[in-house]
């Protein structure tokens, strides 16, 4: 089984600034690592992956995490964010090569103050 | 492509009822995925269904019961109504080949039982 933590449930950040939504993980086996976005009465998101490969990942919209397997890590980090940014956003695992059942994290409110 | 549709998006019950909540994935997928979503559980597993046949199960009691037609349209059910069962149910699809690890959710339906 897997779990995951996210450390922080709500990060208030000023606009232009960096932001990292912090994300830890446990499981005995391989894991396929994920971040979701959700906004307001809206469904998830996939904001960006880990299946294998380059252990950093980016999205289009300037995102990008990076995957520590020996700190059971995969933080969130942005350089710049925007006001369109603010949302709750959702690290999730999965068991690699079963990527259909998530295990979600408790989720990181965002919010991008002007 | 039409994203995934869940019906109906809003809905109150009292306790003792039942509900049912449907599914239409994107075309072509064949996997349909739900999931529970509160404030103090956050996003839990339901059950996955695959080519009509549930393929993984989550936690819940029997009264969550889900089923899946030829045409991988989903139902969800849930019998006898407790208060705690106020969420927001959140359907996802993935595409049929290889796994891609990206799930796609629709907006959710929000039951709210009294």
């Amino acid at each position: 089984a897997q779990s995951v933590t996210q450390l922080d449930s709500q990060v208030p950040v000023f606009e232009e600034a960096p932001v990292e939504l912090r994300c830890n993980y446990s499981s005995s086996v391989s894991v396929y690592l994920f971040w979701y976005v959700q906004y307001p009465n809206q469904g998830l998101q996939l904001l960006l992956k880990y299946l294998s490969g380059s252990t950093l990942v980016e999205s289009i919209n300037g995102f990008e995490a990076e995957f520590n397997k020996s700190q059971t890590s995969f933080h969130l980090r942005k350089p710049s964010v925007h006001i369109s940014d603010t949302a709750e956003y959702f690290c999730a695992v999965s068991e690699a090569g079963s990527a259909r059942q998530l295990t979600f994290g408790s989720g990181t409110q965002l919010t991008v103050l002007p | 492509k039409a994203g995934v549709t869940q019906t109906p998006r809003y809905l109150i019950k009292t306790r003792g009822q039942q509900v049912t909540l449907s599914c239409s994935p994107i075309s072509g997928h064949r996997s349909v995925s739900w999931y529970q979503q509160t404030p103090g559980q956050g996003l839990q597993f339901l059950f996955e269904y695959f080519s009509e046949t549930q393929r993984n199960k989550g936690n819940f009691p029997g009264r969550f019961s889900g089923r899946q037609f030829s045409n991988s349209r989903s139902e969800m059910n849930v019998s006898t109504l407790e208060l705690g069962d106020s969420a927001l149910y959140l359907c996802a699809s993935s595409h049929p080949t290889g796994d891609t690890g990206e799930l796609f959710f629709g907006e959710g339906s929000r039951l709210t039982v009294l």
